[in-house]
């Protein structure tokens, strides 16, 4: 089951941060958040994951809230290939499914 | 990261015919597969978790007698669309987990269009 809650849609202009926010408010304790993104017709992309601490890979920085109810992806540096739908996606520790919810259509503007 | 691959990638089929969509895991064991079917402009909506060697578990409303799946090695799951209709339309997508169980590795998504 979906347990998070993104905007539909943003927009954000080339070479400036995109800053894409999920509210899981119904998190526990051994839930991880993972971020993936879909373009157009292809397979979803693995982006980041993490438990409560902040994270930061060459794709992205997950920054998740102290309460941990509510996290925001940032891609530091949009570029048009960018443009696709992301995904927030809470998923047990022990678990095995990732349940995908509505996402956010991100989209860069040039 | 790890590699999965789906083919093929679009298919077209006649309603009535069966369809058969392979997923493999390329350059590691997946002991454990996913398929999701998209329709245009929605989510992923997970039909089904696939065990190596062992029966498939499908989610609420989806027909397994109409979704067959078989995994019958580490490497290959096969998503069979039984006596297909046009409302079997969509996008099918495969992903695979790896030992470790931390990231789910998608493929490209096939393509099945049901005439």
């Amino acid at each position: 089951d979906a347990k998070t809650t993104q905007p539909p849609s943003m927009d954000c202009a080339e070479g400036r941060a995109a800053n894409l926010p999920c509210n899981h408010s119904t998190i526990s304790g051994n839930e991880y958040v993972y971020w993936y993104r879909q373009i157009h017709s292809q397979g979803p992309q693995y982006i980041i994951h993490g438990l409560k601490n902040n994270e930061t890979n060459e794709m992205a920085s997950l920054i998740i809230t102290e309460d941990r109810k509510s996290s925001t992806l940032i891609l530091p540096h949009a570029t048009l290939r960018d443009t696709a739908v992301y995904y927030c996606i809470v998923r047990k520790i022990s678990g095995n499914q990732f349940y995908f919810g509505t996402g956010t259509s991100l989209t860069v503007i040039p | 990261g790890a590699v999965v691959s789906q083919h093929p990638s679009w298919v077209i089929c006649k309603s009535g015919t069966s369809v058969k969509i392979e997923c493999r895991s390329l350059d590691f064991q997946a002991t454990t597969m996913f398929w999701y079917r998209q329709f245009p402009k929605q989510s992923l909506m997970l039909m089904a978790t696939s065990n190596e060697g062992s029966k498939a578990t499908y989610e609420q409303g989806v027909e397994k007698d109409k979704f067959l799946i078989n995994h019958a090695s580490l490497t290959l799951s096969t998503l069979t669309v039984t006596s297909a209709h046009p409302e079997d339309s969509s996008f099918y997508i495969c992903s695979a987990i790896t030992g470790s169980n931390t990231e789910a590795f998608f493929g490209q998504g096939t393509r099945l269009t049901v005439v």
